[in-house]
């Protein structure tokens, strides 16, 4: 069974600090992997998706790599502002039309 | 348009009540997913419509009824529920069966059994 491990839990850091935050998963037979933020109480905004032929992503202040050998990938944040305070959640799947598998999030805070 | 709506935004129901939660998307997506997240939990899949048929049900009890009467919309029935299965129930979509295909998710139901 498929599981998805996110360092750390929680972050705390000054504004425009670069900060990386990590997913790990269990097994790499993986379609793509996806880096969602939440708002608390909202639904999930996509921010990146890697397919599992990709290396890595970037839009905008984000870039996210995979590492589909290792089952790893690191969601790298630029210039951080408080804006960016949410929770980051990692989620990888399976196959065509299967669901997504998350972890349990790292919840960030950036301190103005 | 990237967007997918869910209707009603909050939802209180007693144990023997019938409701409905609704999901609608106009992207063409082919795929449908309903998930279910705990209070400071992640969220976790609970069934997936591919071609409007159901393609995985991940042990859900029965209380719980999904149904997908076209390609645009996905409903979830409700009854008999318990208080444990207050939480927010978050509906999704995907163009299916492509790698590089994003999954959208809507805000979500805010639901509470008493």
């Amino acid at each position: 069974k498929q599981e998805v491990t996110q360092i750390p839990a929680a972050l705390s850091v000054p504004e425009g600090e670069n900060l990386v935050l990590n997913c790990s998963f269990t097994d790499s037979a993986i379609y793509n992997l996806q880096w969602f933020r939440q708002d608390p109480g909202k639904g999930l905004t996509s921010l990146l998706l890697i397919q599992s032929s990709q290396r890595e992503q970037t839009s905008g202040r984000l870039n996210a790599s995979l590492d589909k050998s290792s089952g790893r990938s690191t969601l790298y944040i630029a210039a951080s502002q408080p804006g960016d305070s949410a929770t980051y959640l990692c989620a990888v799947r399976r196959g065509g039309a299967d669901g997504l598998t998350f972890g349990k999030g790292t919840h960030l805070i950036i301190q103005p | 348009d990237t967007e997918v709506t869910q209707t009603p935004k909050h939802l209180v129901m007693g144990m023997t009540n019938k409701k409905s939660l609704k999901c609608e998307q106009h992207m063409g997506h082919r795929a449908m997913y309903w998930y279910k997240q705990k209070a400071k939990k992640p969220p976790e899949l609970m069934f997936v419509y591919s071609y409007e048929k159901l393609s995985i049900n991940e042990s859900v009890p029965s209380r719980f009824s999904p149904e997908c009467p076209n390609s645009s919309l996905l409903n979830l029935h409700l009854h008999a529920l318990q208080p444990e299965d207050s939480a927010l129930y978050l509906c999704a979509s995907s163009q299916d069966r492509l790698a590089g295909d994003t999954q959208y998710f809507g805000p979500g139901t805010r639901l509470t059994v008493l």
